[in-house]
């Protein structure tokens, strides 16, 4: 069964650093995802991604935020300069739907540390 | 701004048992309603999606419903095990925009 795949499954850096999370969608889905889980919290949804341009983010994706899709497979997000705050678990998320907000594939996550 | 909340936070129960959890939303122009299942330190499962437009959807023990105009949605585990140990998330997908906003969560554990 197709799956989302998320890399690494754990980073850690320092404050100030930058990092980059890479996730690798279902190969036929247009509609691309990050949401974030601060340990103890909900699950919050920070940007969506379609043909080639952010669809919609909210507050927290902030100008430090950014997202990318290199190639044909890889979607990325970048934090430019980590705080302290960022720590959390990182999800992408993917979904086939043509309009409006269809079932969405989660990853396993990526466990970011900043320290 | 849609809010999402799920009722118990936590909930302990004897294998066997059948229940249910619940999540409320305050918005009720929802697109869709998407229950997930997370075990610690990991990723999301999705378990059912049910559309604005249907009642219920059932998948094995799972059964879901939704009820938009009074902003709830029930999941119902059958014959609950201790593999269904974990946590249970509802999220809520509006017909304008693209996120889904997500509920608190309910702790399920079931004691052998």
């Amino acid at each position: 069964e197709p799956e989302v795949t998320q890399t690494p499954s754990h980073q850690v850096t320092q404050m100030g650093q930058e990092v980059i999370l890479r996730c690798v969608p279902i190969s036929n889905h247009l509609y691309f995802y990050w949401y974030r889980q601060i340990l103890g919290q909900k699950v919050e949804f920070l940007v969506s991604f379609y043909n080639n341009e952010i669809s919609e983010k909210s507050e927290i994706f902030d100008d430090q935020f950014s997202v990318e899709r290199p190639d044909g497979s890889n979607f990325t997000l970048k934090i430019r300069s980590t705080k302290l705050e960022d720590s959390a678990m990182y999800f992408c998320a993917s979904s086939d739907t043509s309009g409006g907000v269809g079932e969405q594939y989660f990853g396993p996550g990526t466990r970011l540390t900043v320290t | 701004k849609q809010e999402v909340t799920q009722i118990p936070a936590a909930l302990s129960v004897p294998e066997g048992e059948n229940l249910v959890l619940n999540c409320s939303f305050t918005d009720s122009a929802i697109y869709n309603l998407q229950w997930f299942r997370q075990d610690p330190g990991k990723g999301l499962t999705s378990l059912l999606l049910i559309q604005s437009s249907q009642r219920e959807q059932t998948s094995g023990r799972l059964n879901a419903s939704l009820d938009k105009s009074s902003g709830r949605s029930t999941l119902y585990i059958a014959a609950s095990q201790p593999g269904d140990s974990a946590t249970y998330l509802c999220a809520v997908g509006l017909d304008t925009g693209n996120q889904f906003y997500f509920g608190t969560g309910t702790s399920l554990t079931v004691i052998p």
